[in-house]
């Protein structure tokens, strides 16, 4: 089955500064990947996703590379605010079979 | 309008009690599933409902563990014999036909004391 590692744990930042995690992923069929933000006490909410016919996506200040060659891609946060912090989930799919594999997730903490 | 809904928000029970957890998803969406999330960790698929049968139950980790989905729309995840190791958050998610994108609700805590 996909084994989905994701890096750092935590993640500490000063206001304004950029914000990276990365995700690596075993199996070459997996083709979307989402990201998640979780906060205290709710479920994840999708922040951005990307589908392996595309390295590279933007929104605003959130952006996703896709290396399939590498197994890798990484969430990039820009000008990072306070209410950025929270924990986000990288996962891996194939779009055929629906089930989502997540990281571990990484705690981000914007400090003003 | 309205997200994914879970009920009970938090739910505490004894060690070898029966417990069922409800979801109602997204209006219209045909396919639902359950995570279940540990403290620390990551959401870990359970099982997968594409209108009211279950297509994929391979993470339901035993056979105290069964849900079902009888009208296509609310789905109820139930666990017998519960025992600690149960005690996670019970993620359910909906999306709708022929998209990747699940949306979560905001989960049920359960505790086995």
């Amino acid at each position: 089955g996909e084994n989905v590692e994701q890096h750092p744990s935590t993640l500490s930042v000063q206001e304004g500064d950029s914000a990276v995690i990365k995700c690596t992923y075993s199996d070459s069929a997996s083709n979307y990947f989402p990201w998640y933000k979780q906060e205290l006490g709710k479920g994840p909410q999708l922040i951005i996703d990307i589908r392996s016919n595309v390295g590279e996506k933007k929104d605003q200040r959130i952006a996703v590379t896709l290396n399939k060659t590498a197994k890798h891609f990484s969430l990039h946060i820009t000008e990072t605010q306070p209410e950025d912090s929270a924990v986000y989930f990288c996962a891996a799919s194939q779009e055929n079979f629906n089930k989502f594999y997540f990281g571990s997730g990484t705690k981000l903490n914007v400090k003003p | 309008g309205a997200g994914v809904s879970q009920t009970p928000s938090n739910k505490v029970t004894e060690k070898g009690k029966y417990v069922e957890l409800r979801c109602d998803p997204i209006s219209g969406h045909t396919a639902l599933y359950w995570y279940r999330q540990s403290l620390g960790q990551g959401p870990e698929f359970l099982i997968y409902f594409q209108g009211t049968g279950a297509a994929d139950d391979s993470g339901l980790p035993n056979d105290r563990f069964f849900a079902v989905r009888p009208e296509g729309s609310v789905s109820t995840l139930k666990i017998q014999r519960t025992e600690r190791g149960d005690s996670a958050v019970y993620l359910c998610a909906s999306s709708p036909r022929g998209f990747n994108e699940q949306f979560f609700g905001p989960g049920t805590r359960l505790t086995v004391l």
